[in-house]
């Protein structure tokens, strides 16, 4: 699978917008875009995933670049259960998912 | 609709022992993904079972096997446990093999000594 790269943390304020970048340049024409969060304690949980489209779920939005070599999923207003760690996945199936380390998001009141 | 339930929670085993770790899928998942992480990383995709039979393996050694039962339930059998082997082990049920959407249980933290 092609690798993506995120940021290591990043920090926001509660009812505030959240935009989680993640660089994908290797992206292949047949990879979707996965988004899974993990929080504390807890097993991952599906956030979103896209191949080429915008697409919008009721916990967030993803924003697809259009030579998709990078993807914004975006929060739109943050609230203390966000707080998690992030992670962007590139895969041409919904299965052998490999996380990286992801991007851990502190939301502060 | 049951979520995914992994057993047991907790586990300690001595160096070079065997164990096996169990998961019940989400009701009607015929798909099971097991995946192993280490402390401060991200999850590790061992390998899935579909419909009882494996249907792909990450870059794991054959000491770690796995079943997958008619109901759907699956095993994850890890022999001649290694120090590194200590860690988070996920299971994850799915409607389908290639369905973008898995479940994940909570994990069985194992940790050999």
């Amino acid at each position: 699978d092609a690798k993506t790269t995120q940021p290591n943390s990043m920090e926001s304020n509660e009812e505030e917008p959240v935009h989680l970048p993640c660089n994908h340049s290797t992206i292949s024409g047949t990879d979707y875009i996965h988004w899974y969060r993990q929080l504390p304690s807890q097993g991952p949980e599906y956030v979103i995933h896209g191949l080429t489209s915008n697409v919008n779920n009721r916990m967030a939005s993803l924003a697809i670049a259009e030579d998709r070599k990078s993807s914004t999923l975006i929060l739109h207003r943050a609230t203390l259960r966000d707080a998690a760690v992030y992670y962007c996945i590139l895969s041409n199936s919904g299965y052998a998912l490999n996380f990286g380390k992801g991007t851990s998001l502190l939301v502060t009141p | 609709e049951t979520g995914v339930t992994q057993s047991p929670t907790h586990l300690i085993k001595t160096r070079g022992q065997q164990v096996t770790l169990r998961c019940s899928s989400q009701s009607g998942h015929n798909t099971v993904s097991w995946y192993q992480q280490a402390l401060g990383q991200g999850p590790q995709f061992i390998f899935q079972y579909y419909r009882e039979e494996e249907n792909g393996r990450g870059n794991f050694p054959p000491r770690f096997s796995g079943l997958q039962f008619p109901n759907y339930s699956s095993e994850l059998n890890v022999n001649a446990l290694e120090l590194d082997d200590s860690a988070l082990y996920l299971c994850a049920s799915s409607l389908g093999w290639r369905d973008a959407e898995a479940f994940f249980g909570q994990g069985t933290r194992l940790t050999v000594v």
